[in-house]
């Protein structure tokens, strides 16, 4: 079983929608997490952290569930430019992060 | 520019040839890391340094894969007899804290 799972995709969204990713981990003793945003041909770059509290940044909310081992990201009023690939991410002992294979997002006109 | 940078941006070698590719974290940042990212796959962690101390290399890929951070500044990564299945971006993260930064990577190209 891989660390960390995410449907691969694509999801393709007219503008305005609101889509959903979901991501699972394997590691019960991990420890922090992150939703990070990678352009084609670009390095990834944080988007949000995760807390089980759930966070919310403008249009993006990301939640935590420990006991599922379960993290999500929403994104409302989808636009253009969120097109990317959304990779979710775990920290398991505050060194490496495991990446997901991301799920790409392409937003329509 | 005050990012994490990365040199060279891209590398076409042949088959056999050694590579070495550097990485300049942000300047107050005493953590270092390198990641492999293939097509298609998230970044995959090979070593991490705390100032000049690699404290985690197990996850580097073979042993013609080393990393040094001499002065705990600025960072290599080498590849010895490259392989066609090398070919991969080389991305270099640094941290403070927990949140890590990453540079715009190396794309390596093995002929």
């Amino acid at each position: 079983r891989k660390e960390v799972e995410q449907d691969p995709g694509p999801f393709n969204v007219p503008e305005g929608a609101t889509v959903a990713f979901n991501c699972t981990y394997s590691n019960s003793a991990s420890q922090s997490f992150f939703w990070y945003r990678q352009d084609c041909r670009k390095e990834p770059k944080l988007l949000m952290s995760v807390y089980s509290s759930g966070n919310e940044d403008g249009r993006f909310t990301a939640q935590l569930n420990r006991a599922s081992q379960y993290i999500s990201l929403l994104i409302r009023d989808s636009k253009l430019s969120d097109s990317a690939t959304y990779l979710c991410v775990v920290n398991q002992a505050g060194t490496a992060l495991i990446f997901g294979k991301g799920t790409t997002l392409s937003v329509s006109s | 520019d005050t990012g994490v940078s990365q040199n060279p941006r891209h590398k076409i070698t042949k088959r056999g040839q050694n590579v070495t590719f550097r990485c300049d974290p942000i300047s107050e940042h005493n953590r270092l890391y390198w990641y492999r990212q293939t097509l298609g796959q998230g970044p995959e962690f090979l070593t991490y340094f705390q100032n000049e101390a690699q404290l985690e290399k197990s996850r580097l890929l073979s042993d013609r894969f080393s990393a040094e951070r001499p002065k705990g500044s600025f960072s290599t990564l080498e590849i010895q007899r490259t392989e066609q299945g090398d070919s991969a971006m080389y991305l270099c993260a640094s941290s403070a804290q927990e949140t890590q930064y990453f540079g715009p990577g190396t794309r390596l190209l093995v002929l």
